[in-house]
């Protein structure tokens, strides 16, 4: 079935060791998005991929990478975890720009120790 | 700026009763979508209704329908016969229309609903 899967689902990582979060899709959409989603608040969107056009948020950490190396697969980097980025981190595919649905995966919950 | 508001934090409904969650937002668009998304505990967010606001007619999914008032910037969604499985949290998010330009969804900080046995 075509889907939106994120590896791995649990990730526990040190205070400032670098982690990696993989999303791959078989959607073959064009647009990849990552959100970062705190304990019982809303996704806050962090950036996104259109085909290979990066776009960050204003906000976004600069703590926060991240690379697409092709349609279907997209990876955040977050390269000194804080214990603040603890969170639910979300990626979710969109076939064009803001014309379609968003398609999300089960999510990656990141604790930082 | 758009946003999203949803003044439920929590609520509760008896299985087989109907529920309605709130949402108003605020944009000075005139093309965009709304949409509610639920995410059940520890399972992935999905898409529940969406309504393009352009069309009059509210959205209806099985048991799921919205009620869309486009000048008081108000989408309500109403669960009919709810089941245990609809105990999730809901989000109500905001996305303007491609031809507007810059797009994205603006989240409401959801409703947590409890179906109750």
């Amino acid at each position: 079935d075509a889907m939106v899967i994120q590896n791995p689902r649990y990730q526990v990582t040190q205070f400032g060791k670098p982690v990696t979060l993989s999303c791959s899709q078989t959607l073959n959409h064009n647009v990849m998005y990552w959100y970062q989603q705190k304990s019982s608040q809303a996704p806050k969107l962090l950036f996104h991929y259109y085909d290979k056009d990066f776009n960050n948020e204003a906000d976004t950490p600069d703590n926060f990478q991240s690379r697409r190396p092709n349609t279907s697969f997209c990876f955040l980097d977050i390269r000194s975890p804080g214990l603040g980025d603890a969170a639910m981190y979300l990626c979710a595919t969109e076939w064009s720009k803001g014309t379609d649905t968003q398609y999300f995966g089960p999510g990656t919950r990141l604790t930082v120790l | 700026a758009q946003t999203v508001t949803q003044s439920q934090p929590e609520m509760s409904v008896q299985e087989a009763e109907t529920v309605t969650l709130s949402c108003t937002y605020d944009t000075s668009e005139s093309n965009y979508y709304l949409f509610w998304y639920k995410q059940p505990p520890s399972r992935q967010m999905i898409l529940v209704i969406r309504q393009e606001a352009y069309k009059q007619q509210n959205a209806t999914e099985n048991r799921f329908s919205v009620n869309f008032q486009k000048a008081a910037k108000s989408f309500s969604l109403k669960i009919s016969d709810s089941q245990l499985g609809d105990t999730a949290m809901y989000f109500c998010a905001f996305m303007k229309h491609a031809t507007s330009g810059t797009y994205k969804y603006i989240f409401g900080t959801g409703t947590r609903l409890k179906v109750l046995a």
